[in-house]
């Protein structure tokens, strides 16, 4: 069973057109929900982490969101260099490795 | 954020021989780290958790006779791939705990195998 899930599979923008990627999780007592970057051959960049629901985190065009169920990453008028696969993850517990969901695809055309 | 850095970044090998990815934490020390692989178009999958001076905990399917990892240091992980094949070919990105829930990740190593 799946414990990190996330859509859209691939997302394709116009610059300057905003919108939201997803990620639901079902472990239960979350420790911390993960988002990070990752550019082609390069590892994942650290993006935020979120505790608790309700709780937001913003950095540039990025805006983090959490619910009891699932996560949200807005981007606001994108630019080309944000075009990146976008993954989402959370500990099995404590200082355990991530569990990764598939990630999203985003290109971000000029 | 900090550092983690992996060597090499890019390795071709002939079928058979045996690789050594070396993983370093640059600005702080590292009890546990953690390799992954990542083939194209699919996410990060865990390899095994390297403990500094303990033997790793590898995951359900991952030869630990094929993939031989050592933590010799707070700032040091290893994975040696040994007798190489094709299928091994793969992107494998190695990460460090700095703190609880701070998770930081290498650049990555492509290796691949003729």
């Amino acid at each position: 069973e799946d414990q990190v899930t996330q859509s859209p599979e691939a997302l394709r923008l116009q610059e300057g057109e905003s919108s939201s990627l997803n990620c639901s999780y079902t472990v239960s007592g979350l420790r911390g929900l993960f988002w990070y970057r990752q550019d082609p051959g390069k590892g994942p960049e650290f993006l935020f982490t979120l505790y608790s629901a309700g709780e937001e985190k913003e950095k540039e065009r990025l805006k983090a969101t959490l619910t009891k169920k699932e996560s949200f990453l807005h981007i606001t008028a994108p630019k080309p260099e944000d075009s990146a696969t976008y993954l989402c993850a959370v500990p099995n517990s404590g200082n355990t490795p991530l569990v990764f969901g598939k990630g999203t695809r985003l290109s971000v055309i000029a | 954020g900090a550092v983690v850095s992996q060597h090499p970044s890019w390795v071709i090998c002939k079928s058979g021989t045996s690789v050594k990815i070396e993983c370093r934490s640059l600005d702080f020390q590292a009890t546990t780290m953690f390799w992954y692989r990542q083939f194209p178009k699919q996410s990060l999958m865990l390899m095994a958790t390297s403990n500094e001076g303990s033997k790793a905990t590898y995951e359900q399917g991952v030869e630990k006779d094929k993939f031989l990892i050592n933590h010799a240091s707070l700032t040091l992980s290893t994975l040696t791939v040994t007798s190489a094949h094709p299928e091994d070919s793969s992107f494998y990105i190695c990460s460090a705990i700095r703190r609880v829930n701070e998770q930081f990740f290498g650049p990555g190593t492509r290796l691949t195998v003729l």
